[in-house]
């Protein structure tokens, strides 16, 4: 079965560089969501978007911005990079539409090294 | 804050054996709990969830078991297997709050032979 698709797995950037993650989800699956696993941390919510709209927002930096495109991909944008933005960000996806329960499905994640 | 809770980092179990890792939470507005399984550097991968209308949900060698008044949850191995060994996340979700996952710390399970 297709699961969710991140690309680069690996990054590495300067401070106050910029960055932007992809995500591709699940076929048929209309929300996406964002987040931030730092080093012995667990995940923290940073955004969602739901048929191309945001849904919820967490913990993101406004330094960070999102969006969810026609074909259901999203990019996450990231600016200023800071030491500590560096982390594991994973995409999940999943499909809201008919109601009911939430199932989230991970992506490998992207790991982000800020030098 | 930290809504979702899992107090032990660690379970050790031998194989053949049940594991029982348990789950707290303190937002009695979550409705929706699920069991992440994850190897370092990849991404966590659904195991199994519960809705709040259910106490109990089984598949296969995983049963989740949910007690709302105490506001508990446990997802029980049996048999354990050496492939099981890997962190488990707790997870917990509103449909009143946007459906954003709250995670538990992990416990890092290690079956061995």
């Amino acid at each position: 079965a297709a699961g969710v698709i991140q690309s680069p797995r690996h990054l590495i950037k300067e401070k106050r560089e910029t960055a932007t993650l992809k995500c591709y989800p699940i076929p048929r699956h209309d929300t996406v969501y964002w987040y931030q696993q730092g080093p012995g941390q667990d995940p923290q919510f940073l955004i969602s978007f739901y048929e191309k709209m945001q849904s919820d927002k967490g913990s993101i930096p406004d330094r960070f911005s999102a969006q969810q495109f026609s074909d259901y991909h999203s990019e996450l944008n990231m600016s200023s990079l800071e030491l500590g933005d560096s982390a594991l960000y994973f995409c999940a996806s999943s499909r809201r539409q008919g109601g009911g329960t939430d199932t989230q499905y991970f992506g490998p994640g992207t790991r982000l090294t800020v030098l | 804050d930290q809504q979702v809770k899992q107090n032990s980092p660690s379970l050790s179990v031998q194989e053949g054996r049940i594991s029982i890792l348990n789950c707290d939470y303190t937002n009695s507005m979550f409705d929706y709990f699920l069991w992440y399984k994850k190897y370092p550097a990849e991404g966590p991968t659904f195991l199994i969830s519960i809705s709040s209308i259910k106490d109990k949900n089984e598949d296969g060698r995983f049963t989740v078991f949910l007690n709302k008044s105490a506001k508990h949850l446990s997802l029980h191995i049996v048999p354990s297997q050496p492939g099981d060994s890997a962190v488990y996340f707790c997870a917990a979700s509103g449909s009143n709050s946007g459906y954003a996952l709250n995670f538990g710390k992990g416990t890092s399970l290690l079956v061995t032979p």
